[in-house]
């Protein structure tokens, strides 16, 4: 089945500085990635929309300068947060989808602390 | 913005009980699917049902989908300890939009 890869499983980074997430469709091509964010014991947040070749589309109040996605090939997409606040400390997931009988096939996630 | 809302949000159960998590929704949708998360992990994608079927198993799994109430459920049979874990519905819509997810029901089976 399809499988996504997402990199680092968690990270620790300090104020000010930049982390980039990978996420990678290992066995097919994804035009179209998401990026989620997920807090404690809560649901999961579209963040944003990572087209292919293409900008990404932002959801509403998420600041784009913050959260800079590229998509450079059909089966990478990065997420990075810049100038990292511990408010930014957050569990970060993306997803990808194959076949749409497939469903969406998540990333293991990202756990971001900001100290 | 969210529109799949799961309830209830906490479901405590003993192994061999069958549990029971609802999902309602608000717009028209594609098709709705079920996604399974252990703490501190991805999601696991369970079943998806499309907007033109009532019902459909996997295993253990059934789901049903009541276009006409906007709501699915899922029905976890015979659980099991290790089927503790957050459970997500999730609406795709019918022009391809993004899912959206409710916020899970943390099901819990004691041994």
């Amino acid at each position: 089945g399809a499988v996504v890869s997402q990199h680092p499983s968690r990270v620790i980074c300090k104020s000010g500085t930049s982390v980039k997430i990978e996420c990678r469709s290992l066995d097919f091509q994804a035009t179209t990635m998401f990026w989620y964010r997920q807090f404690p014991k809560k649901s999961l947040m579209l963040m944003a929309t990572s087209n292919e070749g293409s900008k990404a589309t932002y959801e509403q109040g998420v600041e784009k300068d913050k959260f800079l996605i590229n998509h450079a090939s059909l089966t990478l997409s990065t997420l990075t947060v810049t100038s990292a606040h511990p408010e930014d400390s957050s569990f970060y997931i993306c997803s990808a989808r194959d076949r749409v009988e497939y469903g969406y096939t998540f990333g293991s996630g990202t756990r971001l602390t900001v100290v | 913005s969210q529109q799949g809302e799961e309830d209830p949000q906490a479901l405590s159960i003993q192994e061999g009980e069958n549990a029971t998590m609802n999902c309602s929704y608000k717009t028209s949708i594609n098709n709705l699917q079920w996604y399974r998360q252990n703490s501190g992990r991805g999601l696991v994608h369970l079943i998806l049902i499309r907007s033109n079927e009532r019902e459909k198993h996997s295993g253990r799994l059934r789901v049903t989908l009541d276009t006409s109430k906007k709501s699915s459920s899922l029905l976890i049979t015979a659980s099991r300890a290790a089927d503790t874990a957050s459970y997500f519905c999730a609406t795709g819509g019918i022009y391809g939009q993004n899912f959206v997810f409710g916020p899970g029901t943390r099901l819990s089976v004691l041994p």
